[in-house]
């Protein structure tokens, strides 16, 4: 079975500040990796998807990096804002998982004025 | 643009209570889900669809039963709830497996009693 690894479980930075999410998963053989953003008591909304054969995308101030070899996903996010406070989960299609995304437990962001 | 609909988004059953949750979606999408969120589990898919009329089992099915007569809606339903089942309830959907991303609804939050 899949297991994807979020670290930290928690951060808190101050505006402005740059920086990192980091996914780890156990089995290589991906379909694709996708970031989501989930506020509280709301569901997720999709941020980046990756497929297996892209090494990273963008969108606005997010990028995601893919490295399979490793079995590593970052989510940088650039120059950070209040508005980013939320729990950000990453999630890995298996090739040979059948249909399941398999989701980690997310970290949890606070961006403070 | 509605995207996926949950409905309803909040209930309190008894033990041993029936209920159906609906998905609706409007996206035209193959694809259909149902997960439950847990504090500490994190996502775990319970069953999909990948049409029209079909139906199969994800991850945590027992206990629950689905069914997907019109492509646009996708329901989820308990039979005999247990306290086990209380969760939040998330439906999404994707136009393909492998290639795009999944869109989800905003949740479900059921408490047994």
């Amino acid at each position: 079975k899949q297991e994807v690894t979020q670290i930290p479980a928690a951060l808190s930075v101050p505006e402005g500040e740059n920086l990192v999410l980091n996914c780890s998963f156990t089995d290589s053989a991906i379909y694709n990796l996708q970031w989501f953003r989930q506020d509280p008591g709301k569901g997720l909304t999709s941020l980046l998807l990756i497929q297996s054969s892209q090494r990273e995308q963008t969108s606005g101030r997010l990028n995601a990096s893919l490295d399979k070899s490793s079995g590593r996903s970052t989510l940088y996010i650039a120059a950070s804002q209040p508005g980013d406070s939320a729990t950000y989960l990453c999630a890995s299609l298996l090739s040979n998982s059948g249909y399941a995304l398999n989701f980690g437990k997310g970290t949890s962001l606070l961006v403070t004025p | 643009n509605a995207g996926v609909t949950q409905t309803p988004k909040f209930r309190v059953l008894k033990t041993g209570q029936s209920m159906t949750l609906l998905c609706a979606q409007d996206m035209n999408h193959e694809y259909m889900y149902w997960y439950r969120q847990d504090p500490g589990m994190g996502l775990r898919l319970i069953h999909y669809s990948v049409g029209e009329g079909t139906t199969a089992k994800g991850e945590v099915p027992d206990g629950y039963n689905v069914s997907r007569l019109k492509k646009q809606n996708f329901l989820l339903g308990l039979e005999s709830a247990a306290p086990s089942q209380t969760s939040v309830y998330f439906c999404a959907s994707s136009q393909t497996l492998m290639r795009t991303e999944a869109f989800f609804g905003q949740g479900t939050r059921l408490t047994v009693v």
